[in-house]
């Protein structure tokens, strides 16, 4: 079956630590994000990248990076920069603008 | 220092009952809006979609309803199941200018419970 992985489901953080949050695709849809969700909030968008090796920044890409080397890809990485990293971090793709498929989520913890 | 988490709207009822969840939009250039139900630790998972240049769409046991007059969306789930409670997101579509795919901008949310 298609879908979004994400991986791990749990991930701890030492303070200044980078972690990396994997998510990946066998939807064949060119577009991908990362989101941000806070308890009680909505998401908000950190980065989005609409083909291979190229990505944009959303509302709140301080303190975050991303690559995307292949389509099925699009790694999220947490750095030390990110001075309140504890959050619910969800991974979407789609195929165009009107098809939009969400991973189950990765909860990150600072330790 | 860590963020206080805001109160969602909360909307209590019985099994049975038919449910009306609210939302209102930001942008009158929104082209596309589409309501997402999220269990505890689950990714959002799709609900039903209507495009801007319709009024009513309906699916099975829902229902959405666009006012684009007042940028209001609700979503309308008829009889009510104990399996519907969850939170309720709507998202509005923005198509960017010159790039082929846009932004997907989230409401705050309603906490849905539903009593046997």
């Amino acid at each position: 079956d298609g879908g979004i992985t994400q991986s791990p489901k749990y991930l701890f953080r030492k303070e200044g630590q980078n972690v990396t949050l994997s998510c990946e695709q066998n939807l064949n849809h060119d577009a991908m994000y990362w989101y941000r969700q806070d308890p009680g909030q909505g998401l908000r968008l950190i980065y989005y990248s609409q083909i291979v090796n190229d990505f944009q920044k959303g509302d709140i890409a301080e303190g975050y990076s991303v690559s995307r080397e292949k389509k099925e890809s699009f790694p999220l990485t947490v750095t030390s920069a990110q001075k309140n990293p504890t959050a619910f971090y969800l991974c979407a793709s789609s195929f165009s603008n009107y098809g939009y498929t969400f991973g189950s989520g990765t909860r990150l913890t600072v330790v | 220092g860590e963020s206080v988490g805001l109160h969602l709207p909360t909307l209590s009822v019985q099994e049975g009952d038919n449910s009306i969840i609210n939302c209102a939009y930001s942008n009158s250039a929104s082209d596309y809006f589409i309501w997402y139900k999220q269990e505890s630790g689950k990714g959002p998972q799709f609900i039903i979609d209507i495009r801007s240049n319709m009024d009513k769409r309906q699916g099975q046991r829902v229902t959405v309803l666009l006012n684009k007059t007042v940028k209001h969306l609700s979503l309308q789930i008829a009889a009510t199941q104990p399996g519907d409670s969850a939170v309720y997101f709507c998202a509005e579509h923005q198509l960017r200018g010159g790039t082929s795919y846009g932004k997907l901008t989230f409401g705050q949310g309603t906490i849905l419970t539903v009593h046997p």
